[in-house]
């Protein structure tokens, strides 16, 4: 079975501070994909990957970056996080080139930002 | 650019009945899936049901189906015999195929409560 697990499940921040949230898989996918959920608003994509070091913004990029250096592994860093980024973050995974193959999901992390 | 919507946000049924969760969405291509994925009450999200835009059948999974309607760009969900493990927030998500990103765009999410 695909694996995708998340750092943390939850986690506290103050304003200004630099956040790092990780994801790894362990089923070799060449894309991965860091969304956020918010109630009413569904899932919005931050940011992807679709190779190790290759990335591109998504709808919602503002206020994030990503990192991937190794293919399991791709990260989220909030660089100043402020009370808008209070939200529950998704990590997700996929074979690249495949069409129409389902995305595996981690468990999320609930991030509040005081 | 596409849209989803998921117009009911939180539905009920009764145990063992039948319910329908809605979905429409807004697209220029042709060839697409569309996806309901299940979130259960602090679990992971999972895949439910899939459907190629290409396949004029309706997609099914043991009690899971699909009323895919390409014209009129909706795509509901169908429960049928629910159980309280149905239970969950789904999202309805659209994804194209001009491009092997894998990007999906979701809708806003049905809660669907199940009553014993």
């Amino acid at each position: 079975d695909v694996k995708v697990t998340q750092s943390s499940r939850y986690l506290v921040k103050r304003t200004g501070e630099k956040v790092f949230l990780e994801c790894v898989q362990d089923m070799d996918h060449e894309n991965m994909f860091w969304y956020r959920q918010d109630p009413g608003l569904g899932l919005r994509l931050i940011y992807f990957s679709y190779d190790v070091k290759m990335k591109e913004k998504g709808d919602i990029p503002e206020g994030y970056s990503v990192s991937r250096e190794k293919k399991e592994r791709f990260s989220l860093i909030l660089e100043s996080a402020s009370t808008n980024q209070t939200s529950m973050y998704l990590c997700a995974s996929r074979t690249g080139g495949a069409r129409g193959e389902t995305q595996y999901f981690g468990p999320g992390t609930r991030l509040l930002v005081l | 650019a596409q849209t989803v919507t998921q117009s009911q946000p939180e539905m009920s049924v009764q145990e063992a009945e039948t319910v329908t969760l809605s979905c429409t969405y807004d697209t220029s291509e042709s060839d697409y899936y569309l996806f309901w994925y299940k979130q259960p009450p602090s679990r992971q999200m999972i895949l439910v049901i899939r459907q190629e835009a290409y396949k004029q059948q309706n997609a099914t999974e043991n009690r899971f189906s699909v009323n895919f309607q390409k014209a009129a760009k909706s795509f509901s969900l169908k429960i049928s015999d629910s159980q309280l493990g149905d239970a969950a927030m789904y999202f309805c998500a659209w994804g194209g195929t001009s491009s092997n990103t894998g990007k999906l765009i979701f809708g806003q999410g049905t809660t669907l409560q199940v009553k014993p």
